[in-house]
């Protein structure tokens, strides 16, 4: 079945430690791969998206992410967290053009 | 440049209601979808529309309707409202033929059906 896993429901960092969020997800072909972030309360902000090109991809407030084919995956890093990064993390599949299907999220918290 | 904007900002509904809440896609969209994000959970897709016609459907009931304008803007109405519904409704718009590649978000209307 299609999906989009997000293996780790809640993550606990201190600041200024590195980072990295998982996601894997299971479609036919290479799809469009997205990470949104949420705060309590607001709307979804992509922080980055890939579709084809280098792997490795950047995206706003210092996050990269990395898509491995060969594990179906596309992990979310930062290597110094701050507090203020403190949210909800999303990552979000887009099998075709026209609908997104995204993971259960990963809570973040960053100890002082 | 507004970007995607939703009214209204909260709702408070009865079981068995109707509701219809609104979306103002980004200036330059011209395709609207809708998510449902229920607490705890990451968002579902429920429709999405372009020249105002429904072009993808998620698996929603048919409770679960929408318009799209002629100036883009779009409608989700929900009928015979049930406490499941409960829940963050976010619009995205994005230019036609980009789809989800150029997505953007609005802040979201939370529905609380009592």
């Amino acid at each position: 079945a299609q999906s989009v896993t997000q293996p780790d429901i809640h993550i606990t960092v201190s600041e200024g430690a590195s980072l990295e969020l998982r996601c894997n997800y299971s479609y036919g072909a290479t799809p469009y791969l997205f990470w949104y972030v949420q705060s309590p309360g607001q709307g979804l902000q992509l922080l980055l998206k890939y579709f084809s090109g280098d792997t490795l991809v950047q995206g706003i407030k210092g996050f990269e992410a990395e898509f491995k084919r060969s594990q179906s995956s596309f992990n979310l890093r930062k290597p110094s967290v701050h507090w203020s990064d403190a949210a909800e993390y999303f990552c979000a599949v887009g099998p075709n053009n026209n609908d997104m299907r995204f993971g259960a999220g990963t809570r973040l918290t960053v100890k002082p | 440049d507004a970007g995607v904007t939703q009214s209204p900002t909260h709702l408070i509904k009865t079981r068995g209601q109707q509701v219809t809440l609104r979306c103002s896609p980004k200036s330059g969209h011209d395709t609207v979808s809708w998510y449902q994000q229920a607490l705890g959970q990451g968002p579902q897709f429920i429709f999405q529309y372009y020249e105002e016609e429904e072009r993808q459907r998620g698996n929603f009931p048919d409770r679960f309707s929408g318009h799209q304008f002629p100036n883009y803007s779009s409608e989700l109405n929900v009928n015979a409202l049930l406490l499941g519904d409960s829940a963050l409704y976010l619009c995205a718009s994005s230019p036609g033929l980009a789809g989800v590649y150029e997505q953007y978000f609005g802040p979201g209307t939370r529905l609380t059906v009592t």
